[in-house]
């Protein structure tokens, strides 16, 4: 079965300062991996994916995560933080070749931009 | 841009009463899902539908059922609402598995 950690359950860093949100996950073969970010009271919002091809990704917002095989890991970064980053972010993992599966989310990293 | 529409921001019910939760998707998604988020819990997934009629219980499906009888529209029915059913309620479609989710802005049910 496979599951998504997320290690920190809130974090802090101050404006202007890099950001990296740790993910690991579990899953028997190659996954679909993906970070989502939640403004409060909203939906999520899919932030960037990887399931192939370069192991660094980009997204939106400035954000670029990492594919780690060797550690099972799918970390998030942003190299300077906005006071308007502050959310909870998610990273979900997903079942490669089917068109049927669904995603398994981390319980999320919650944001906190200092001034 | 894919819209994900969920019919109510905040909805207020008593126990007992059948509920529905509404979502509608403009963008032909053949995936959606219907989610639960609680605090300290994240999200647990309810139900998915991967065409028209066809459903498969997630996580936690006890308690709730799904219609989907137009590909663009993925229902969620409380059959008989509990206070335990208080949460945020999200709705989500895909295209397919590595495209990631679209989800809707969420309903906050309260059941009193």
């Amino acid at each position: 079965a496979q599951s998504v950690t997320q290690p920190d359950i809130h974090i802090t860093v101050s404006e202007g300062a890099s950001l990296e949100l740790r993910c690991n996950y579990s899953y028997g073969a190659t996954p679909y991996l993906f970070w989502y970010v939640q403004s409060p009271g909203q939906g999520l919002q899919l932030l960037l994916k990887y399931f192939s091809g370069d192991t660094l990704v980009q997204g939106i917002k400035g954000f670029e995560a990492e594919f780690k095989r060797s550690q099972s890991s799918f970390n998030l970064r942003k190299p300077s933080v906005h006071w308007s980053d502050a959310a909870e972010y998610f990273c979900a993992v997903g079942p490669y070749n089917t068109n049927a599966g669904k995603s398994t989310f981390g319980d999320g990293t919650t944001l906190t931009v200092k001034p | 841009d894919v819209k994900v529409t969920q019919s109510s921001r905040y909805l207020v019910k008593r126990t007992g009463e059948k509920v529905f939760l509404e979502c509608v998707q403009d963008m032909d998604h053949e995936n959606m899902f219907w989610y639960r988020q609680d605090p300290g819990l994240g999200l647990r997934l309810i139900y998915f539908s991967y065409d028209v009629k066809m459903k498969e219980k997630g996580d936690i499906p006890e308690g709730y059922s799904v219609s989907r009888e137009k590909k663009e529209r993925f229902s969620l029915i409380l059959e008989s609402a509990s206070t335990n059913q208080t949460s945020m309620y999200l709705c989500a479609s895909s295209i397919r598995e590595s495209s990631g989710y679209t989800f809707g802005s969420g309903t906050r049910l309260t059941v009193v």
